[in-house]
């Protein structure tokens, strides 16, 4: 079975520190595909990224980056520096060869205070 | 712009009464989905689409409702068999709909029961 895991329910931050949220996942498919979206106050989800299992080179794309281990079944996101604009609930999911449906973790509350 | 709208922003519905949320994109994409998302919580798959003409249901899909009858829309009736309607309400799009894809999502419906 599917299943998303994303223990932190809520982060406090300062502005300027680094933080990471945590997402564990569960699967049996060997192929599957990884998602990170925003949810800001607005209510739209934003597309962050997407990961494939079969790459696990991590990425960074400015102040975001990703570290995705197989071994652990965790692909966790790390804001450097972070800002007030970066307040958002995020959300990891996951999604399995051949099927449509995204299964979402509960989602990280990050608040970042000036 | 291309994009996904949905309409409206909010909705007050009174209990026993259908009600039916408008989702459209531009984006040329075949596949579109409604999710539904309760407070705390992640976001679950009530039915999706590949092509016109055709729909699955998801997770969720019992007191709901759809159609497909233009590429570009997906309406969504919440209907009165859905014993808790009250939720936020997301629709998202993606290029066909396979496994590989990523979906885009739209600002969502805020829909209250009164």
């Amino acid at each position: 079975a599917q299943k998303v895991t994303q223990a932190q329910t809520e982060i406090s931050v300062v502005e300027k520190e680094d933080v990471t949220l945590d997402c564990v996942y569960e699967t049996r498919d060997t192929t599957y595909y990884l998602f990170w979206y925003k949810q800001p106050p607005s209510g739209e989800l934003v597309f962050l990224i997407r990961r494939n299992s079969f790459d696990e080179q991590n990425e960074i794309s400015g102040r975001y980056s990703w570290n995705f281990q197989k071994s652990t079944s965790s692909f966790n996101f790390t804001i450097t520096a972070s800002q007030v604009v970066d307040s958002a609930v995020y959300f990891c999911a996951l999604k399995e060869t051949g099927f449509q449906k995204l299964v979402f973790g509960t989602g990280t509350r990050l608040l970042v205070s000036p | 712009d291309g994009g996904i709208t949905q309409s409206p922003k909010y909705l007050f519905r009174k209990e026993g009464q259908n009600v039916t949320l408008s989702c459209e994109q531009n984006l040329n994409h075949d596949a579109m989905y409604w999710y539904r998302q309760d407070p705390g919580q992640g976001l679950r798959l009530i039915y999706y689409s590949q092509i016109v003409n055709d729909f699955q249901k998801g997770d969720i899909a019992e007191g709901y409702s759809v159609s497909r009858e233009k590429k570009e829309s997906f309406p969504l009736t919440v209907t009165s068999a859905q014993k808790n309607p009250t939720a936020f309400y997301l629709c998202a799009s993606s290029s066909n709909g396979w496994s590989t894809d990523t979906q885009y999502f739209g600002p969502g419906t805020r829909l209250t029961v009164l």
